[in-house]
């Protein structure tokens, strides 16, 4: 089985541009969480989905929004980027929104802002 | 609010050494823990999880974490290191039963293994 794929794995954009990144979540796994590490630092949580609606929010500033798909699969958004948005945007998946069940994390997006 | 502190930023131990990577958290109710190892340019991969079972807890590539509540700890232990270990370890905290299953991490502890 394929596991937590995101999209693209690479890419550098200038301030105050937007981006969107992709990530598709292992079959049968109906939650998908969004997490931004900068280098040298612990994932930071951005966004829960559940069941296509937003189950959590990190505190993070109203530029990144997320959404969920019918599929599941989720797209991470962020308008007017900053320097500071440079990191590895990390997706992970689980089969339901309880965490027992653990996460499982994508390779990630690395973001280069320059 | 929960938190999660590993203590050291860097461990350094010989191959065939043990290997003790440190986690405390904080929670104000019993919590759900995790390590995750990451190595170089990829994403976090599951290493083990305390769902309030049992308290010692085995993983895989032989890790194995211990959940001791008096000490709000879950250590990471392994009997003999492998150069293949090397790598960037993070402990997580979550809420059981929380609203959202958001993972709580610490700043990472790097591993490294001298031949």
């Amino acid at each position: 089985d394929a596991g937590v794929t995101q999209s693209p794995t690479h890419l550098i954009k200038t301030r105050g541009q937007h981006v969107t990144l992709r990530c598709s979540p292992i079959s049968g796994h109906k939650s998908v969480s969004w997490y931004q590490q900068v280098l040298g630092q612990g994932p930071q949580f951005i966004f829960q989905y559940y069941e296509k609606e937003e189950r959590g929010r990190g505190n993070f500033p109203d530029r990144f929004s997320a959404r969920q798909f019918p599929n599941y699969s989720s797209e991470l958004n962020v308008n007017a980027l900053l320097l500071g948005d440079s990191a590895l945007y990390l997706c992970a998946s689980s089969p339901a929104k309880l965490q027992e069940y653990g996460y499982t994390f994508g390779s990630g997006t690395r973001l280069t802002v320059v | 609010a929960q938190s999660v502190t590993q203590l050291g930023s860097h461990v350094s131990v010989s191959e065939g050494a043990l290997v003790l990577l440190r986690c405390n958290y904080s929670s104000s109710v019993p919590p759900y823990l995790f390590w995750y190892v990451q190595y170089p340019n990829q994403g976090l991969q599951l290493l083990l999880k305390y769902t309030s079972a049992a308290t010692l807890v085995k993983g895989i590539n032989g890790f194995e974490a211990e959940f001791k509540k008096s000490e709000t700890s879950f250590h990471l232990t392994k009997p003999s290191a492998h150069m293949s270990d090397a790598a960037e370890y993070f402990c997580a905290v979550t809420r059981p039963g929380g609203s959202q299953g958001n993972l709580i991490f610490g700043k990472g502890t790097k591993l490294s293994v001298k031949p």
